[in-house]
């Protein structure tokens, strides 16, 4: 059963915007809270942003800071994360996780 | 921010033997540590939990300890299915962190 179902990575020019999306299971949605980390081509994982189970916390890492925005749809057993003024280095996959739980990932590319 | 240092970087070990990944934080995160495992071209999946609780569906091979600052992930039997990288990761304070990862190959 799918628990965590990322979407919205696509390509996309430098200075642009991107949505993503990550659909969680009704049974799991507020039992944590739920995170976006990234992975660039060849390189390790690192954490992007976390949003608490209540909505009215959230975390950003200083390399997204101002750019990124985490947010959560309670009605729709959904997160997004609203990236703008995207620059090369946020080409990733991302991935939608809730300790213990991964999502597939979806790929932003940012490039001209 | 804390640092999580994993060794080795890479290991090199054969079918049925036992391997220990090593990871140390620069600062306590209590027992609020999880082992990634992430095979080539695949989403990672967690191993470990909360230091030692064993994901559902993960096998018994694979067990985690410690406490503070000092974790250890061990694979008892390692097997060719095994074979990818690992990685520690800090859920105590933000920001959260990865160690740098362990390849692991057969």
């Amino acid at each position: 059963e799918v628990q965590l179902l990322e979407s919205g990575g696509s390509l996309v020019q430098p200075g642009g915007s991107l949505r993503l999306s990550c659909v969680v299971s009704p049974t799991i949605f507020k039992t944590f809270p739920l995170t976006w980390v990234r992975q660039a081509p060849g390189k390790g994982l690192e954490w992007v942003s976390t949003i608490s189970i209540s909505g009215l916390s959230t975390y950003s890492a200083d390399s997204v800071k101002g750019r990124f925005t985490i947010s959560r749809d309670d009605s729709k057993n959904t997160i997004y994360l609203q990236m703008n003024n995207l620059r090369a280095e946020d080409t990733a996959v991302y991935y939608c996780m809730q300790v213990p739980l991964w999502g597939q990932g979806t790929l932003v590319t940012v490039s001209s | 921010d804390i640092q999580m240092t994993q060794s080795p970087s890479t290991l090199s070990a054969s079918v049925g033997d036992r391997v220990t990944i090593t990871c140390r934080a620069s600062q306590t995160v209590v027992k609020w540590l999880a082992w990634h495992q992430q095979k080539p071209g695949k989403a990672p999946r967690v191993l470990i939990f909360e230091s030692s609780s064993l994901e559902s569906g993960v096998p018994s091979r694979f067990s985690g300890r410690g406490s503070g600052t000092e974790f250890t992930l061990t694979i008892n039997g390692l097997q060719t299915d095994d074979v990818g990288t690992y990685y520690c990761h800090q859920y105590n304070a933000y920001p959260w962190t990865f160690g740098q990862g362990t390849r692991v190959d057969i």
